[in-house]
């Protein structure tokens, strides 16, 4: 497996329950991303993390959302009491460092497709 | 107003033509920026990125960035049936957010 991996890779949910999407970055790398994409909103920037630094979590929409990174791996995306609007494809990236001043250059996963119903 | 903005309007084109696709942003302190294709039902991958102003070619692509004008271009030449893609521009400043455009979605009709 050598690309970014994602899990599951759709998702239908009923209105109110929570959901948990998972991220597998390349082996290596140790900054992972989150990103959502809506119809006609283009890709929005949710979470970042970077080694063992504090999360970047300044693109989380609201506090239903919450994600954590375990071991400097592989991250889980949280939803909690998901909405309708919540419905998007949650993409996940990795680049090798996250260090800020270089183009750090972001590979992205297949990303998990939520519906709420 | 959004930090980049993309005309998400489809754009059909004959194979053979050239694509021509572009991106305005407001925020000076962006230093990279990149171009992501992306196909159906998969994640962006990316194409290329440049970080100054000017021309970057790669085979069938250029990238040309004026940062006076605060405006990036990706041209693509002799399109084929496989460049059928939604193609997304993305920039990036100190830290390590990318600041995406809405895509375009391209169609190379053989």
């Amino acid at each position: 497996g050598a690309g970014v991996s994602q899990s599951p890779s759709n998702k239908v949910t009923e209105k109110g329950k929570d959901v948990e999407l998972r991220c597998d970055p390349i082996s290596g790398h140790t900054a992972l991303y989150w990103y959502r994409q809506s119809l006609g909103q283009g890709l929005e920037f949710l979470i970042y993390f970077q080694g063992n630094s504090a999360p970047d979590k300044s693109g989380l929409p609201s506090d239903r959302f919450s994600a954590e990174r375990t071991g400097g791996s592989v991250s889980t995306l949280t939803i909690q009491r998901t909405q309708q609007e919540d419905s998007a494809v949650y993409l996940c990236a990795s680049s090798l460092t996250g260090l800020a001043g270089g183009p750090n250059e972001q590979y992205f996963g297949p990303g998990t497709r939520l519906t709420v119903t | 107003q959004k930090e980049v903005e993309q005309d998400p309007g489809p754009l059909s084109v004959p194979e053979g033509a050239i694509v021509s696709l572009n991106c305005t942003y407001s925020n000076s302190a962006f230093q990279y920026f990149m171009w992501y294709r992306q196909y159906s039902r998969k994640g962006p991958e990316l194409l290329m990125y440049t970080y100054s102003s000017g021309n970057k070619e790669d085979g069938r692509f250029t990238a040309q960035v004026d940062k006076s004008s605060k405006y990036i271009s990706l041209f693509i030449r002799d399109s084929q049936p496989s460049d059928s893609a939604t193609y997304l521009c993305a920039m990036k400043k100190g830290n390590n957010r990318l600041a995406f455009g809405k895509g375009n979605q391209v169609v190379v009709i053989p």
